[in-house]
């Protein structure tokens, strides 16, 4: 069965330092992965997938992801947080956005 | 970009009313939705997947009919959550899909609040 493990439930980093959100998933083929962005009452915006090619996929807001099949992990960084970046951020694991499985989040918050 | 639009954003009501939630997509046509819904400070679980014209299929443990989810037509699919208890107060939310599997819209979501 796929599953995804957020290991962070909260991480607070100060604005202009570096971030790594981790993301470990347990799936039977190659997934299909993905990162959203969830601001406090609201949906969820995609920040990036990654379906195949390139390991290192680029997203919006400056943010980028890695797929290391070895470690079976998807993490995501920025290199530079914006205090607008505090928010509730998903990973997700599925065979496509059919039966996406999600993460139980990471909750960042930005220091001044 | 494609916008899906969820109405109400927030709903109180008294338990054993029933409360319906819409789900539209404003510029695409979603052949499948789907609903969650999300603890306080937890995931989101996949509820159901509606296909247009076609019966939701539902999670394992989610009771079909307690969530009656009708898609029926290639823009609207609704929620109506029967006969709500507190136990129902939850954030609901939906996505659409258009027919092109690797994209996946989503609503703002629904704060339902049972009294």
């Amino acid at each position: 069965a796929q599953s995804v493990t957020q290991p962070d439930i909260h991480i607070t980093v100060s604005e202009g330092a570096s971030l790594e959100l981790r993301c470990n998933y347990s799936y039977g083929a190659t997934p299909y992965l993905f990162w959203y962005v969830q601001s406090p009452g609201q949906g969820l915006q995609l920040l990036l997938k990654y379906f195949s090619g390139d390991t290192l996929v680029q997203g919006i807001k400056g943010f980028e992801a890695e797929f290391k099949r070895s470690q079976s992990s998807f993490n995501l960084r920025k290199p530079s947080v914006h205090w607008s970046d505090a928010a509730e951020y998903f990973c997700a694991v599925g065979p496509g956005t059919n039966d996406m499985r999600f993460g139980a989040g990471t909750r960042l918050t930005v220091k001044p | 970009g494609a916008v899906v639009s969820q109405h109400p954003s927030r709903v109180i009501c008294k338990s054993g009313t029933s409360v319906k939630i819409e789900c539209r997509s404003l510029d695409f046509q979603a052949t499948t939705m789907f609903w969650y819904r999300q603890f306080p400070k937890k995931s989101l679980m996949l509820m159901a997947t509606s296909n247009e014209g076609s019966k939701a299929t539902y999670e394992q443990g989610v009771e079909k009919d307690k969530f009656l989810i009708n898609h029926a037509s290639l823009t609207l699919s609704t929620l109506t959550v029967t006969s709500a208890h507190p136990e129902d107060s939850s954030f609901y939310i939906c996505s659409a899909q258009p027919d092109r599997p690797e994209k996946l819209f989503f609503g703002s979501g629904t704060q339902l609040s049972v009294l």
